[in-house]
């Protein structure tokens, strides 16, 4: 139980251009989804986190402009990268919370995103 | 200072070893510790889940945490090549935002 899925695993895209990742719960329902973002042998950053039927809370100096997050079902909630830029290349990683076990988060695979 | 300090390694170490890893934090306000492993290229996978001080094992795995020294650690008994991750600690305090270390990539070799 608790798998979670992201969707794509690896996207290339043109600068300028805009990328969706979505990020999936298969086996149960989320209501709160977290966003993060991993450079090269650093620690996974928070950028936001996305309640289910209600605007994505982002963390202080991420864009939300550029970062755009919606929550549209209890099993899905998808990430746009708006105008992307070759800095805004990184590893994506959504997570998602269990219901009831409020400190337990399960991780996707990850989406590596290169901006050319 | 960063509220949760972790040795980014590299940690080498023969198969059979037993491996330690580990985090200081600094915010007494973080009550829930984990170990999630990570391979290359891939997500997070919960290891371990420790609310209390004290230990507790899981297989191969043995959390511990000491609040009063603000101190947790993850050893690894009879490791294996397939241990070979990077290890992150995280913790949650009163907001339920995970506060994730750097993580140590540990390479246990044949």
């Amino acid at each position: 139980g608790a798998v979670v899925s992201q969707h794509p695993s690896r996207v290339i895209c043109k600068s300028g251009t805009s990328v969706k990742i979505e990020c999936r719960s298969l086996d149960f329902q989320a209501t709160t989804m977290f966003w993060y973002r991993q450079f090269p042998k650093q620690s996974l950053m928070l950028m936001a986190t996305s309640n289910e039927g209600s605007k994505a809370t982002y963390e202080q100096g991420v864009e939300k402009d550029k970062f755009l997050i919606n929550h549209a079902s209890l099993t899905l909630s998808t990430l746009t990268v708006t105008s992307a830029h070759p800095e805004d290349s990184s590893f994506y990683i959504c997570s998602a919370r269990v219901p009831g076990k409020v400190n337990e988060q399960f991780f996707g695979p990850g989406t590596r995103l290169t901006v050319l | 200072q960063k509220e949760v300090e972790q040795d980014p390694g590299p940690l080498s170490v023969p198969e059979g070893a037993i491996v330690s890893l580990n985090c200081t934090y600094s915010n007494s306000a973080f009550q829930y510790f984990m170990w999630y492993r990570q391979y290359s290229r891939k997500g997070p996978e919960l290891l371990m889940y420790t609310y209390s001080s004290g230990n507790k094992e899981d297989g191969r795995f043995t959390a511990q945490v000491d609040k009063s020294s603000k101190y947790i650690s993850l050893f690894i008994r009879d490791s294996q090549p397939s241990d070979s991750a990077t290890y992150l600690c995280a913790m949650v305090g009163g907001g339920n935002k995970l506060t994730f270390g750097t993580g140590t990539q540990l390479k246990v070799e044949l």
